[in-house]
């Protein structure tokens, strides 16, 4: 079975300021997708970034980057120039690669940007 | 492209009653994946449903089920509800596959409230 782990519970950064949030899983497969979804007070799931475990380069999207470090399991997300419509919880999840199989997700970060 | 809508947005039951939670898939997906999300934690994967049958399961009780619609809509039903069945319920759609399109995008989710 996987396990997804978030270790920052809260975090709050100035606007305009770069925040990485932290994301460390277990699993014995080889192929893998991870994905760090982003949800608003208003409450719907929103995909950040994906990133795909046999791709060396990370991912980036925008403001959005991600350090995957595979031989130490681990998944972070770098959000640059953050904005104030950052501000939301933010869940790391995982899903095996072939199968069209169910996200196993973190407990997520809750992070605010400050103005 | 509509995306994944769910109905109704939130719900009142008491103990013992039953419900049905509503999903329409983002336009071109054929798979459809259901997710119970308690206060204050991540998602928990309640099953999948592709070609009108029940793919994969999580570990929940038999109290909960589901059905597909030819149109690849989907109902969620709980039956004998608990005072834990209290949570959001999340749809997520994706398409069967390899690749980018086995991401799952997120409807806004039913508010469950059972007293």
């Amino acid at each position: 079975a996987q396990t997804v782990t978030q270790s920052q519970p809260e975090m709050s950064v100035q606007e305009a300021e770069t925040v990485t949030l932290s994301c460390t899983y277990d699993t014995s497969e080889n192929n893998y997708y991870l994905f760090w979804y982003k949800q608003p007070p208003s409450r719907q799931m929103i995909l950040v970034i994906r990133q795909e475990a046999y791709k060396q380069q990370n991912a980036t999207e925008n403001r959005f980057s991600v350090n995957f470090q595979k031989a130490a399991k681990s998944f972070s997300l770098k959000i640059s120039d953050s904005q104030l419509g950052d501000t939301a919880m933010y869940f790391c999840a995982f899903m095996k690669h072939f199968g069209n199989e169910k996200l196993t997700f973190g407990t997520g970060t809750r992070l605010t940007i400050i103005p | 492209d509509a995306g994944v809508t769910q109905s109704p947005t939130h719900l009142i039951k008491t103990r013992g009653q039953q419900v049905t939670l509503r999903c329409s898939p983002k336009s071109g997906h054929d798979t459809v994946s259901w997710y119970q999300q308690a206060l204050g934690q991540g998602p928990q994967f309640i099953f999948q449903y592709y070609e009108e049958e029940e793919r994969q399961r999580g570990n929940f009780p038999d109290r909960f089920s589901g059905h597909q619609f030819p149109n690849y809509s989907s109902e969620l039903n709980v039956n004998a509800l608990l005072l834990g069945d209290s949570a959001l319920y999340l749809c997520a759609s994706s398409l069967v596959g390899t690749g980018t399109r086995e991401t799952q995008y997120f409807g806004p989710g039913t508010r469950l409230l059972v007293l």
